[in-house]
């Protein structure tokens, strides 16, 4: 089974501070993501990566970066965290670009 | 400009009757649609699929129907069964891989 995992359930952090997000898949797979969910939002894309060191913008990227330095793992960044960056983070992977992606469990954060 | 939109953010439906859930989408060029469900503090567990070549696809008690004159997906559960309450994600990709979301649907399966 593919596995794929981040490093916080839940965050509460304030204002102004930079917030790691970090999520690791165990099955070798190219392609990584990182979504937000909102109440009547859906899944938005932030960022993307096909491989190492590569990354993509996705819909909603500003107020976030990201780095995939290995494979396996692909970390979301929020340089100065603001309220509106309240939400449910998740990361998903797939082995290639048209296949199904596989999603962690999530990461709630809370932005004081 | 939301390109797929699920439009009933709700629905309820009796244990053992069918459940339909439905989903439209604005881009032609979407080739591979995906329906995923996701239960409170989890991620999103995939369902089914279907490629743009095909009309039907079925796996079980779920069915995904593709009607592509008119931009529209449906999933259908039949039986529904308690244990499918939760919230229903449709998505599409064009063949680079990123999804595009709806909005989600949740549904209840009362006993």
């Amino acid at each position: 089974d593919v596995k794929v995992t981040q490093s916080s359930r839940y965050l509460v952090k304030r204002t102004g501070e930079k917030v790691f997000l970090e999520c690791v898949q165990d099955m070798d797979h190219e392609n990584m993501f990182w979504y937000r969910q909102d109440p009547g939002l859906g899944l938005r894309l932030i960022y993307f990566s096909y491989d190492v060191k590569m990354k993509e913008k996705g819909d909603i990227p500003e107020g976030y970066s990201v780095s995939r330095e290995k494979k396996e793992r692909f970390s979301l960044i929020l340089e100065s965290a603001s309220t509106n960056q309240t939400s449910m983070y998740l990361c998903a992977s797939s082995l290639r670009r048209q296949e199904t992606q596989y999603f962690g469990p999530g990461t709630r954060l809370l932005v004081l | 400009d939301q390109q797929v939109k699920q439009n009933s953010p709700s629905l309820s439906v009796q244990e053992g009757r069918i459940s339909i859930l439905n989903c439209d989408y604005t881009n032609s060029m979407f080739d591979y649609f995906l329906w995923y469900k996701k239960y409170p503090a989890e991620g999103p567990t995939f369902l089914i699929s279907i490629s743009s070549i095909k009309d039907k696809n079925e796996d079980g008690r779920f069915t995904v129907f593709l009607n592509k004159s008119a931009k529209h997906l449906s999933l259908h559960i039949v039986p529904s069964q308690p244990g499918d309450s939760a919230v229903y994600f449709c998505a599409a990709s064009v063949n680079t891989g990123k999804l595009i979301f709806g909005q989600g649907t949740t549904l209840q399966v009362k006993p």
